[in-house]
């Protein structure tokens, strides 16, 4: 079945770069997706990319794809306090006739 | 402003009673999910509606029922056949099926006493 795989935690420091990982594995996913969900609130579209990109970049936010390994990342420049949350990857499966799978999530904590 | 309300916020339930989660939204969007988040687990399809009178189970249907009677409105109960429905539920919404934008409610936090 599908699967997105995200590692869990992440800790970096004020003013350093982040890099959040994930691998999927529906070859044909048309979009790819990074959500960011604050503490007890819920989730909220970061950024997406097409999947015939290798990248985009929006301010801060960098997304790069690679296809032939179905990995997918997200780089953030200056990671500052209120970067602080979890991060989720999800893929569109089946062409999009079926929901949205996720990735477990990533932890991302800052420290100042 | 447009925007998808769950309420209550924050629940308690003794065991053996069954609850309804409330999910409200005004944005006219056709579709509506219900997910379910634990610790490490991320989050897992309960039920979804692609459409008003329609809906489908999820992953982890088992113990949840919804209803789809109007298309602004998605409740879901958890009945005490759910064996571990201590969770932060959340309701999404997306404006037709496939639609990988999804709208997310703030969340309800159940706890069973």
């Amino acid at each position: 079945g599908e699967d997105v795989e995200q590692s869990l935690f992440l800790s970096v420091r004020e003013g350093d770069s982040s890099v959040i990982n994930c691998t999927y594995t529906d070859s044909s996913s048309t979009y790819l997706y990074w959500y960011k969900q604050e503490p007890g609130a819920g989730l909220q579209l970061l950024t997406y990319i097409f999947s015939n990109m290798d990248m985009k970049q929006d301010q801060r936010l960098t997304v790069l794809l690679n296809k032939k390994d179905k990995h997918l990342s997200l780089r953030i420049a200056d990671t500052q306090t209120g970067d602080s949350a979890i991060y989720f990857c999800a893929e569109t499966v089946n062409s999009g006739n079926t929901p949205l799978v996720f990735g477990k999530g990533t932890r991302l904590s800052v420290i100042a | 402003d447009g925007g998808i309300t769950q309420s209550p916020k924050y629940l308690f339930r003794k065991e053996g009673q069954n609850v309804t989660l409330s999910c409200e939204q005004n944005l006219n969007h056709d579709a509506m999910y219900w997910y379910r988040q634990d610790p490490g687990q991320g989050l897992r399809l309960i039920y979804y509606s692609q459409i008003v009178n329609d809906f489908q189970k999820g992953d982890i249907a088992e113990g949840y029922s919804v209803s789809r009677e109007k298309k602004e409105s998605f409740p879901l109960t958890v009945t005490s056949a759910q064996k571990n429905p201590t969770a932060f539920y959340l309701c999404a919404s997306s404006m037709g099926w496939g639609a990988g934008e999804l709208f997310f409610g703030e969340g309800s936090r159940l706890t069973v006493l």
